[in-house]
């Protein structure tokens, strides 16, 4: 079974600042992907950024980057320029890719990191 | 384009009753998850319906039921409700099973 971990319960940063958010996975499977959500105090989960694990190249949206360490298991997300609106629950999960014979795209989520971005 | 919607919003029951959740997917997806997200955890996978079928179940009793319509929305029914059933219900919706999935604002059930 998949297991992801999340070793930092909360966090805070500084506006203007890079913050980076753990994330460790365990899986025998080779083929998969990762996540990170942001869940804001609204509540809403919004997808921040996707790595499909066959790409060597890490993944980056605007200000998100991640560091995806396949050997390690380990990706990470770093957020440049903070920004107050980025104080969020962050929310790493994992989704087996397609097998033969059928696949299931259930994502399997660690329990997250609250992150407070201060003025 | 719309997104995800659920509603309710909030819901408030009573132990042993029952309950239905509603949710609409975004347009142009076919595929529908569901999570339950109890305080400070992260969400847990109850079932995903595929163009109306169940397409693979979490660790939940048979008491958490669900349906996809031809329209490709979807409820979650729980019957004999409990005191843990009390959580934040994810409704998310995708282009096709291993595409990314985009979440609704969740439906607050509050079981007493």
């Amino acid at each position: 079974a998949q297991t992801v971990t999340q070793s930092q319960p909360e966090m805070s940063v500084q506006e203007a600042e890079t913050v980076t958010l753990s994330c460790t996975y365990d899986t025998s499977e080779n083929n998969y992907y990762l996540f990170w959500y942001k869940q804001p105090p609204s509540r809403q989960m919004i997808l921040v950024i996707r790595q499909e694990a066959y790409k060597q190249q890490n993944a980056t949206e605007n200000r998100f980057s991640v560091n995806f360490q396949k050997a390690a298991k380990s990706f990470s997300l770093k957020i440049s320029d903070s920004q107050l609106g980025d104080t969020a629950m962050y929310f790493c999960a994992f989704m087996k890719a397609m097998n033969y014979g059928g696949s299931q795209g259930n994502l399997i989520f660690g329990k997250g990191t609250k992150l407070s971005v201060k003025p | 384009e719309t997104g995800v919607t659920q509603s309710p919003t909030h819901l408030i029951k009573t132990r042993g009753q029952q309950v239905t959740l509603r949710c609409s997917s975004q347009s142009g997806h076919n595929t529908v998850s569901w999570y339950q997200q109890a305080l400070g955890q992260g969400p847990q996978f109850i079932f995903q319906y595929y163009r109306e079928e169940e397409n693979g179940r979490g660790n939940f009793p048979p008491r958490f039921s669900g349906l996809q319509f031809p329209n490709y929305s979807s409820e979650l029914n729980v019957n004999a409700l409990e005191l843990d059933d009390s959580a934040l219900y994810l409704c998310a919706s995708s282009r096709d099973v291993l595409y990314e999935q985009y979440f609704g604002p969740g439906t607050r059930l509050t079981v007493t």
